[in-house]
């Protein structure tokens, strides 16, 4: 069954240090793939996207994710995390021209000062 | 800013009433999605529209639920028969179409069933 994990519920990082949000996807000829942001009481925001051009995909924010094949991952870093980063992050899996849209359960990212 | 955007954004109803929900999406996109978001959950999708043609349901969308794109604009989604179990965040999101499948979130309409 077609299905995209994400490997951590709850991310906690220090501020200034690296974000690492894991996301991997059951393989597929060419997903696209999509990481989401949610801030409390927001609507959902696009952060990047990969639709089989570079694999190594820059997003908003200082946010970049490395499309692996090999590994069916697609994870999102950041080198630095600012206290405006805490929030839900969802990685998002479209197979098929959108006939399945499958998102991931959510981490949630928490900046400790 | 001319997003995507659901109304209302709040709605409270008894169990056993009909609610409907509007979308407007972002006016040169042609597809329409719709969202259920449960607390501490992913979005689950419900269904989409290409145009006016609904081209994809989700089981989740059982027969007390209608959806429609009657001008392939806006979009309703109908629950007939609330349940308590229909309590959740209602998202709509809106893509251009074609080979571009990102697509943009309205801000949703929370239902609670009393």
């Amino acid at each position: 069954a077609q299905s995209v994990t994400q490997l951590d519920s709850h991310v906690s990082v220090s501020e200034g240090t690296p974000v690492l949000l894991r996301c991997n996807y059951s393989s597929s000829y060419s997903p696209s793939l999509f990481w989401y942001v949610q801030h409390p009481n927001k609507g959902l925001q696009l952060l990047l996207k990969y639709t089989s051009a570079a694999t190594l995909v820059k997003g908003i924010n200082g946010f970049e994710a490395e499309f692996k094949k090999s590994e069916t991952s697609f994870h999102l870093t950041k080198p630095s995390a600012h206290m405006s980063d805490a929030a839900e992050y969802f990685c998002v899996v479209i197979y098929s021209s959108a006939s399945k849209i499958i998102f991931g359960s959510g981490t949630r990212l928490s900046i400790r000062p | 800013d001319t997003g995507v955007s659901q109304n209302p954004r709040h709605k409270i109803t008894k169990r056993g009433q009909n609610v409907t929900f509007r979308c407007d999406p972002i006016s040169e996109h042609n597809r329409l999605y719709w969202y259920r978001q449960t607390l501490g959950q992913g979005p689950e999708f419900l269904t989409y529209f290409q145009n006016e043609a609904q081209l994809e349901k989700s089981r989740l969308l059982s027969d007390r639920f209608s959806a429609e794109r009657p001008k392939g604009s806006f979009s309703t989604l109908e629950i007939q028969r609330t349940e308590q179990g229909d309590s959740a965040m209602y998202l709509c999101a809106s893509s251009l179409g074609g080979r571009s499948y990102e697509q943009y979130f309205g801000p949703g309409t929370r239902l609670t069933v009393t």
